[in-house]
């Protein structure tokens, strides 16, 4: 079984802060992504990679940054959390090449910014 | 750009079938994805179609598109308390590689 993990499930932080988000995926998946969930607005790509120190930017990438040292781990950076930026953050990975193309997620970190 | 809706919320009685509808507006699409997140869980994939399938069933699950009207719809017969959860439409267009565009999200609500 593909395995997603992320390192908190739930986390608080004050406004001003550095916060890490780390994924870690046990599938050797090429790619990886990192989306926000806000209720009624679904799922916002922040960024994504499709290999080591690759990234790209998604929908909503401001006052975000990535990293991709290791093809298992793909780490979201708020360099200066603000309170807009509380909401359920949630890493998927997937293999290239796919018929299906099918996105395998994380449980997910609820992040408040308090 | 390319959209994803639906509507965010849908109540069944129990034994009931549910049928979660969603409409998308690229043209090019290829795959559409049903992903189903239950509560405090990261998402799942339920089932997808390619954009040449009208129809795909899979046990209690079966997918219908349109692709004139741009439609897409989950029927889940037999509803069961287990199929609470928040249910997700997703497309891939051509134009892209890794990217999916995501509806809103459905949550099933059921009733017993």
């Amino acid at each position: 079984d593909v395995k997603v993990t992320q390192s908190s499930r739930y986390l608080v932080k004050r406004t001003g802060e550095k916060v890490f988000l780390e994924c870690v995926q046990d599938m050797d998946h090429e790619n990886m992504f990192w989306y926000r969930q806000d209720p009624g607005l679904g799922l916002r790509l922040i960024y994504f990679s499709y290999d080591v120190k690759m990234k790209e930017k998604g929908d909503i990438p401001e006052g975000y940054s990535v990293s991709r040292e290791k093809k298992e781990r793909f780490s979201l950076i708020l360099e200066s959390a603000s309170t807009n930026q509380t909401s359920m953050y949630l890493c998927a990975s997937s293999p290239p090449g796919q018929p299906s193309y099918e996105q395998y997620f994380g449980p997910g970190t609820r992040l408040t910014v308090t | 750009g390319e959209d994803v809706e639906q509507s965010l919320f849908l109540s069944v009685r129990e034994g009931d079938s549910s049928v979660i509808n969603c409409t998308y507006t690229d043209s090019s699409s290829t795959y559409l994805y049903w992903y189903k997140q239950e509560p405090g869980a990261g998402l799942q994939l339920l089932t997808y179609i390619f954009s040449n399938m009208d129809m795909k069933q899979d046990q209690r699950l079966t997918v219908l598109l349109n692709k004139k009207d741009k439609h897409l719809s989950l029927r889940i017969a037999d509803t069961q308390t287990g199929d609470s959860a928040i249910y997700f439409c997703a497309e891939r267009s051509m134009d892209s590689n890794y990217q999916l565009i995501w509806g809103a999200g459905t949550k099933l609500i059921i009733k017993p």
